[in-house]
């Protein structure tokens, strides 16, 4: 069983650029979650994609966007980066209308902008 | 859903068992109590979680006390590769946002 990978690991951008991240959720998860963690913080949700559509949005501007692929991998892109977008993005799949909420996260993007 | 609060961090010697306390005194009937950990430079981890009745599981127990507003989680045997940071969450059966707090240290030493 695959687990969920993200890529890159590390990336640096400026402030005002644009960024694509991207994420394979684990076999068999047709759900997946992105999530901002801030250093010294807890992740804070940004989305869920439920068959290549949003369906749950947390308090992240329009700038913040995503997009789930047939194969159930996805990106998250972030337009116009600011220096608080730095940040590690982590990405977790999961089964939807399972009976529990077990979720599983990937290892994570470290994204800097300066 | 309902806010959890936890000690900022702990200590616990390895072999030990370790106790993380988690507060929710706020939370709903239908609201599980999820427990997930993050090892440093990792993500998060599913750990167990619980309603009413207590569980155990291969990696921890987790007790809930009657009137639910508090649970313990509970490492039997912690070992140095349980030093994590721990999450308490209160998150119902129809939700899937997790809202993670700030969490506890855990540190485990030789």
């Amino acid at each position: 069983e695959t687990g969920v990978t993200q890529s890159p690991t590390h990336l640096i951008k400026t402030r005002g650029q644009q960024v694509t991240l991207r994420c394979s959720s684990q076999s068999g998860h047709n759900t997946v979650s992105w999530y901002q963690q801030a250093l010294g913080q807890g992740p804070q949700f940004i989305f869920q994609y439920y068959r290549e559509e949003e369906n749950g949005r947390g308090n992240f501007p329009p700038r913040f966007s995503g997009l789930q692929f047939p194969n159930y991998s996805s990106e998250l892109n972030v337009n116009a980066l600011e220096l608080d977008d730095s940040a590690l993005y982590l990405c977790a799949s999961r089964v939807a209308g399972g009976t529990y909420n077990e979720q599983f996260f990937g290892p994570g993007t470290r994204l800097t902008v300066l | 859903d309902a806010k959890t609060t936890q000690p900022p961090s702990m200590d616990c010697a390895e072999g030990r068992a370790a106790n993380l306390p988690c507060n929710h005194s706020t939370i709903s009937g239908n609201e599980y109590v999820y427990w997930y950990r993050q090892i440093h430079s990792q993500g998060p981890q599913y750990i167990i979680h619980g309603l009413k009745n207590n569980e155990t599981n291969e990696m921890a127990s987790l007790i809930i006390t009657e009137d639910r507003k508090s649970s313990t989680l509970i490492l039997p045997h912690a070992t140095l590769r349980d030093t994590a940071v721990y999450y308490c969450i209160a998150l119902s059966s129809n939700d899937y946002k997790l809202s993670f707090g700030a969490g506890t240290t855990v540190t485990v030493r030789a």
